[in-house]
């Protein structure tokens, strides 16, 4: 049972332009939401986080807007660049429940910008 | 400083034998969590030690998944008697609190033939 999906395997992007990384989950208790980035060989690293209290998130290029009605969220890139190019894993903890971030991710999206 | 280290990187080794993978987390981090890969899925969670609490092993697949956290530090992953299915890349991370970011390294690819 899947509980975050990932439903884009790839994504490819122009370098300059928009990048949007979507996420759905079904697990209502879930009240904290991640985006990590992953390099090939290397593990994981935090991106941009958001708690379910919130509807959107800045860090400089990249935003991260949750819908909790929907149960989705995505992450926003602009613009592209070409070091943006990687493995991005979505994932979702029920934080206040658990009292810790048992994450539990997506499948990834590899995302590639291209020059 | 130095981040979360794991070795070995690689580790190829025949069905139905034992392995240990081992993680050093951050120096002063009190939260380890262990996640594994397999081809084409997100991570999964494993177990999760905090202090000196018993750790949390609701996500470990069978019984023969074991793991420990010596002297709040180190942490060793031990599969006995492996299978196929037990090929993946095992991932370790540390956090300095329960709630706070977790820092990933770079995890052991395991291979069972």
């Amino acid at each position: 049972d899947q509980q975050v999906k990932q439903n884009s395997p790839s994504l490819s992007v122009q370098e300059g332009r928009i990048s949007i990384l979507n996420c759905d989950y079904t697990n209502s208790m879930f009240d904290y939401f991640l985006w990590y980035k992953k390099y090939p060989a290397e593990g994981p690293t935090f991106l941009i986080s958001i708690s379910s209290i919130k509807d959107k998130n800045e860090d400089g290029r990249f935003t991260v807007f949750l819908n909790k009605s929907a149960k989705h969220l995505s992450l926003h890139i602009v613009p592209s660049q070409p070091g943006d190019s990687a493995v991005y894993f979505c994932a979702a903890s029920a934080l206040r429940i658990q009292g810790a971030q048992k994450l539990v991710f997506g499948q990834g999206t590899r995302l590639t910008i291209n020059p | 400083g130095a981040g979360v280290s794991q070795s070995p990187s690689n580790k190829v080794t025949e069905k139905g034998k034992d392995v240990e993978l081992r993680c050093d987390p951050i120096s002063g981090h009190t939260a380890l969590y262990w996640y594994r890969q397999s081809l084409g899925q997100g991570l999964e969670f494993l177990i999760y030690f905090q202090g000196n609490s018993a750790p949390d092993k609701s996500g470990l697949p069978s019984d023969r998944f074991s793991a420990e956290r010596t002297g709040g530090s180190v942490s060793t992953l031990t599969i006995q008697r492996t299978q196929q299915e037990d090929s993946a890349v095992y991932l370790c991370a540390s956090s300095l609190t329960p709630n706070a970011e977790q820092y990933f390294g770079p995890g052991t690819r395991l291979t069972v033939t």
